[in-house]
């Protein structure tokens, strides 16, 4: 049973560029989060994606956005990349009948020169 | 706000002593009280959900338990690949995002 993927694992990019992280739920789940973790804090909410529309978004600016698509996986894009970007970038699924329980991926590094 | 916070942030256990970490919760009609554990560079991992006063769940050494203000995190005669950080993460009604504390970061010693 595949578990939550995500790509890359790696990314450098340059300050103003732009990026975009992609995500494969858990097989059954129809729900992905994001959130970013920024080194020795917890994870932060990002957005939350179901049924192709974002269904609660937390405290982050426009410059972060997203996507699902028809097989549920998604994609979050970050335009104007600060340094302040760089972080673990990590998804997580959940079944929308049971939303509580979310799953997570291994997590995409992204680091802002 | 929901607030969540863990302690201590971080913790040394000779292999086999026995200890607790603690997560204090702030949150709105609490529908869940997550742990997860996490190794350096990976995501987390579930562990528990805890959903009312007075549940507890076990899971080999580990054992999580939920009072209306605190959720503890049991370790019972720990081993060295215990040694991770432990996160806790708690949901509100009407929401459905996790707010997490920064996590108790253990190291077991053989």
């Amino acid at each position: 049973d595949a578990g939550v993927t995500q790509s890359p694992t790696h990314l450098i990019k340059t300050r103003g560029q732009q990026v975009t992280l992609r995500c494969s739920p858990k097989s059954g789940h129809d729900t992905v989060s994001w959130y970013q973790q920024a080194l020795g804090q917890g994870p932060q909410f990002i957005f939350q994606y179901y049924e192709e529309e974002e269904r609660q978004r937390g405290n982050f600016p426009d410059r972060f956005s997203g996507h699902q698509f028809p097989n549920y996986s998604s994609e979050l894009n970050v335009n104007a990349l600060l340094l302040g970007d760089s972080a673990l970038y990590l998804c997580a699924s959940s079944s929308g009948r049971d939303p509580y329980e979310q799953y997570f991926g291994p997590g995409t590094r992204l680091t802002v020169t | 706000e929901d607030q969540v916070t863990q302690s201590p942030e971080a913790l040394r256990l000779q292999e086999g002593e026995s200890s607790s970490l603690n997560c204090s919760y702030t949150v709105s009609g609490l529908r869940g009280l997550f742990w997860y554990r996490q190794d350096p560079g990976k995501g987390p991992e579930f562990l528990f959900t805890l959903y009312s006063a007075g549940e507890e769940k076990e899971k080999e050494r580990l054992k999580a338990t939920l009072t209306k203000k605190e959720s503890f995190l049991h370790i019972t005669a720990p081993k060295p690949e215990d040694s991770a950080t432990y996160l806790c993460a708690a949901r509100g009604a009407g929401s459905y995002q996790l707010t997490f504390g920064k996590g108790t970061k253990l190291s077991v010693i053989p």
